[in-house]
């Protein structure tokens, strides 16, 4: 069974830093890519980065890059992001997502979903 | 970037009733669509991808078409546990953009 537990969230002053995790379990995880999905309280989805299944290809939306840093540690099954330079439209609930195919070269959206985890921007 | 545009916003259903929810691209994508269902306080769930392929165990009462900048997802015999909020997104080019949504209710 495919698990995606998230952790790692919680509120933080504008300026600070948080590093959200995502521990996967059920699949062979150095196969497949990962994404960081968040949503603003009542709002819609807004994508935030993705990650190949070796790490070595990144993407990131322009409200995030150079300030966030998407990484995996496939030794520990686990995703990372590390937010720097947090400001108050960060504020959402964070989602890790499991692409649906193990393909490499092209992007494949996601199949599992982690629960989710809120990041709270805020003095 | 590319704008994903969904309609209706929201609409009032029925059990029982036959749904469709269309999103439109700013561009071509081809069929490079995914749709998601999310129910409130919950994480999303995958429907769809390649605007027609059912993600595994998703029930056959959902169907996607489409191709180029119109889609619809179509839910046929709504059922108590579909009133949700959906999304649409496409993976044709970054940035990965998604719809702004469209509530069922009941």
């Amino acid at each position: 069974e495919v698990q995606l537990l998230q952790s790692g969230g919680g509120l933080v002053q504008p300026g600070g830093s948080l590093r959200l995790s995502c521990a996967a379990s059920g699949f062979t995880f150095s196969s497949y890519a990962m994404n960081w999905v968040r949503q603003v309280p009542g709002k819609g989805l807004e994508w935030v980065s993705d990650i190949s299944g070796s790490g070595g290809s990144t993407y990131y939306a322009d409200s995030v890059k150079g300030r966030f840093t998407i990484s995996r540690d496939n030794s520990k099954n686990t995703l990372y992001l590390q937010m720097n330079s947090l400001r108050a439209e960060d504020t959402a609930v964070y989602y890790c997502a499991k692409a649906y195919y193990s393909g490499s070269g092209s992007y494949y959206p996601p199949d599992y979903w982690g629960q989710g985890t809120l990041v709270t921007v805020s003095s | 970037d590319i704008q994903m545009t969904q309609s209706p916003s929201s609409l009032s259903a029925s059990v029982g009733d036959r749904v469709t929810i269309t999103c439109r691209a700013s561009q071509g994508i081809s069929n490079y669509l995914a749709w998601f269902q999310q129910k409130a306080g919950k994480a999303p769930k995958s429907l769809i991808y390649g605007a027609s392929s059912l993600q595994s165990g998703v029930p056959s009462r959902f169907s996607g078409s489409g191709s180029g900048t119109d889609f619809a997802l179509t839910i046929i015999s709504l059922q108590p546990e579909d009133f949700a909020t959906y999304y649409c997104q496409q993976y044709n080019s970054y940035p990965l953009t998604f719809g702004g949504g469209t509530k069922v209710e009941l």
